[in-house]
């Protein structure tokens, strides 16, 4: 199976920390993606990455930056953590293959608080 | 631009009936179309995937079709059960443009009551 892991599931940290997000996929994905979910928003796009040391912005980049040195780990970054933060936070990676019979996979999800 | 859309958003029913989810997307230039279950407060989790070749996949109770001339997939739960609860969200991945960035749907809320 195909496993995606984020590192944490809850995480409270307080504002203006610097606050890691971390997503390990095990299936050799090119792409990986991070997501943030918030009631009646639906799944936003934050970061995307086609490959290591490649990064596109998503649809809400502003107050994020992602790292990814290697194939397998995606980053996320809270360079100064603020309380409009506060989401669940969701890692997914996927083939760039289109004969795949995996899509997307998701880990678990971080919910993330910040006081 | 690609838009997604589910409908209905919310859905409560009683045990032992068959439902049916839909999602129905604008642009029909999709290499693939997949659900997946969201349980509260955890991710998301893949259902059926069906390439654009395909008209159906099934998974036990679960059934998902694809009309990809009229934008349109379902997804069939027989003999539903508590179980079942939770939010079922669809995504499409484009095939156009070279990009992997897949659009999901808001979500059905699934609620079945014993």
């Amino acid at each position: 199976d195909v496993k995606v892991t984020q590192s944490s599931r809850y995480l409270v940290k307080r504002t203006g920390e610097k606050v890691f997000l971390e997503c390990v996929q095990d299936m050799d994905h090119e792409n990986m993606f991070w997501y943030r979910q918030d009631p009646g928003l639906g799944l936003r796009l934050i970061y995307f990455s086609y490959d290591v040391k490649m990064k596109e912005k998503g649809d809400i980049p502003e107050g994020y930056s992602v790292s990814r040195e290697k194939k397998e780990r995606f980053s996320l970054i809270l360079e100064s953590a603020s309380t409009n933060q506060t989401s669940m936070y969701l890692c997914a990676s996927s083939s760039r293959g289109i004969t795949s019979n995996y899509g997307y996979t998701f880990g678990s999800g971080t919910r993330l608080t910040v006081v | 631009k690609q838009e997604v859309t589910q409908i209905p958003a919310a859905l409560s029913v009683p045990e032992g009936e068959n439902l049916v989810l839909n999602c129905s997307f604008t642009d029909s230039a999709i290499y693939n179309l997949q659900w997946f279950r969201q349980d509260p407060g955890k991710g998301l989790t893949s259902l059926l995937l069906i390439q654009s070749s395909q008209r159906e996949q099934t998974s036990g109770r679960l059934n998902a079709s694809l009309d990809k001339s009229s934008g349109r997939s379902t997804l069939y739960i027989a003999a539903s059960q508590p179980g079942d609860s939770a939010t079922y969200l669809c995504a499409v991945r484009p095939a156009s443009g070279g990009s992997y960035i897949p659009t999901f749907g808001r979500g059905t809320s699934l609620i079945v009551h014993p």
